[in-house]
């Protein structure tokens, strides 16, 4: 199978909202709603952010939102932080596979 | 606090075998699934097989029949043994804890495994 599309790098500036996008198919996040989006930091563990399209694990800025709408998953981060510059990807799991996405790399103006 | 502690990465020959181990501590490890996810140089994030807490097993295409995970629940431990690498195998190897909705919850910081000549 191959990855989850998202865009290759998105950007604004800070205090401003952007959104990165996750398409995939019937047989992967519209069939389902095990989406997760992860953060990577360069040189660091990827870490959770949302799981089940829309929940923050405890301790996630309530910053960070996701959404699911037919086979497309985004996660929206608004009022833009220096420290939410890092490669983000989305996730689909069924029980017996998962599937990343190609990733985002957020910079922040 | 949930700790995921990787090791075994290194250098091998193509053709060559590595076994990763991954211990476990800050939570009830045998109720758990476990995954290991690698991450090529410069590249996204791949799955590369998981283990439910009742020992069922899953891998991608691209790892079936040359990689095998178990765990052994004694020891909270994860393992990877990777048989008959090739280059396309040189990544960081992460493993993984499982949550309830088909995320990863908690990360280790990754093994480096490197397959060259």
């Amino acid at each position: 199978q191959s990855a989850l599309t998202q865009s290759a790098s998105v950007s604004g500036s800070p205090g401003q909202s952007i959104t990165i996008s996750c398409t995939g198919t019937s047989s992967d996040i519209g069939g389902h709603n095990y989406v997760s989006w992860y953060q990577q930091h360069p040189g660091r563990a990827p870490k959770l952010m949302i799981y089940d399209i829309t929940n923050r694990p405890s301790g996630v800025s309530n910053r960070f939102s996701g959404s699911k709408s037919g086979n497309t998953a985004s996660l929206t981060i608004s009022g833009l932080q220096a420290e939410d510059e890092a490669d983000y990807y989305c996730s689909s799991s069924a029980y017996s596979s998962t599937l990343f996405g190609s990733g985002t790399k957020v910079t922040v103006l | 606090e949930v700790q995921l502690v990787e090791s075994g990465g290194g250098l091998v020959q193509p053709g060559g075998s590595l076994r990763l181990s991954c211990a476990a501590s800050g939570f009830t490890f045998s109720t758990y699934s476990m995954n290991w996810v690698r991450q090529a140089p410069g590249k996204g994030l791949e799955w590369v097989s998981s283990i439910s807490y009742s020992n069922y097993i899953y891998y991608p295409d691209s790892v079936k029949g040359r990689f095998t995970i178990s765990r052994d629940n004694t020891r909270s431990s994860l393992y990877l043994q990777m048989n008959s690498l090739s280059a396309e195998d040189t990544a960081i190897y992460y493993c993984a804890k499982s949550g309830y909705y088909g995320d990863y919850d908690h990360w280790g910081q990754g093994t480096l495994v490197t397959v060259s000549s």
